[in-house]
């Protein structure tokens, strides 16, 4: 599965857009790219996913380059609600059987102050 | 409302004491995993499984087992609980075969081993 990198931290405030960048330099044909968002003593929660281009869904954009060796989250005028953990990950759809499993890093810690 | 439920929300335990760490899902999906989560180390896989009895290793198995009796339950063993064990233990559930494979999280198990 590819490695990803991906700030330790960010920090924002209310109303500002939050862009957070993942590298992903050996990202392999078939993988997508797949973002999570993690609140305190609270298990990760899918925001959005995507294979190139812009996809943009009520929660976040996620804008890839052509190359995909890169990608980033947007969050739209970020809330104090916003501050969490935002995992990046980068993985196959394992073929027809659906065997995988995901490798989460240690993520982005953004912290949005008022 | 899909949901992923762990039995426990905090469990203390003994070094030396077989401890069991239980995992629902009603989602019929074919994949679960566990992860532990630790500060500043992210979410580690320690087991997942593709199907009813089978398991495949993730990065950290040594010390854990895992069993899979039936599709909606995924246990997760420590057969003889150590200090180093005491973590926040997450499971989580995904349907391998779909374009969106997003996992849905449980809310975690803290676990203290003394």
């Amino acid at each position: 599965l590819a490695k990803t990198t991906q700030p330790i931290s960010m920090d924002s405030y209310e109303g500002q857009e939050v862009n957070i960048t993942c590298s992903h330099n050996n990202i392999a044909t078939n993988d997508y790219i797949t973002w999570y968002q993690q609140f305190p003593s609270q298990g990760p929660r899918f925001i959005i996913q995507g294979y190139k281009t812009k996809v943009t869904n009520e929660v976040a954009s996620l804008f890839i380059p052509a190359d995909r060796k890169s990608s980033t989250l947007s969050l739209p005028r970020v809330s104090l609600s916003d501050t969490a953990v935002y995992y990046c990950l980068v993985g196959d759809h394992g073929g027809d059987t659906g065997r995988r499993a995901l490798t989460f890093g240690s993520g982005t810690r953004l912290q949005v102050q008022p | 409302d899909v949901k992923v439920t762990q039995s426990s929300r905090y469990l203390v335990k003994r070094t030396g004491e077989k401890v069991f760490l239980e995992c629902v899902q009603d989602m019929d999906h074919e994949n679960m995993f566990w992860y532990r989560q630790d500060p500043g180390l992210g979410l580690r896989l320690i087991y997942f499984s593709y199907d009813v009895k089978m398991k495949e290793k993730g990065d950290i198995p040594e010390g854990y087992s895992v069993s899979r009796e039936k599709k909606e339950r995924f246990s997760l063993i420590l057969e003889s609980a150590s200090t180093n064990q005491t973590s926040m233990y997450l499971c989580a559930g995904g349907d391998g075969r779909k374009t969106y494979y997003g996992y849905t999280f449980g809310s975690g198990t803290r676990l203290t081993v003394v």
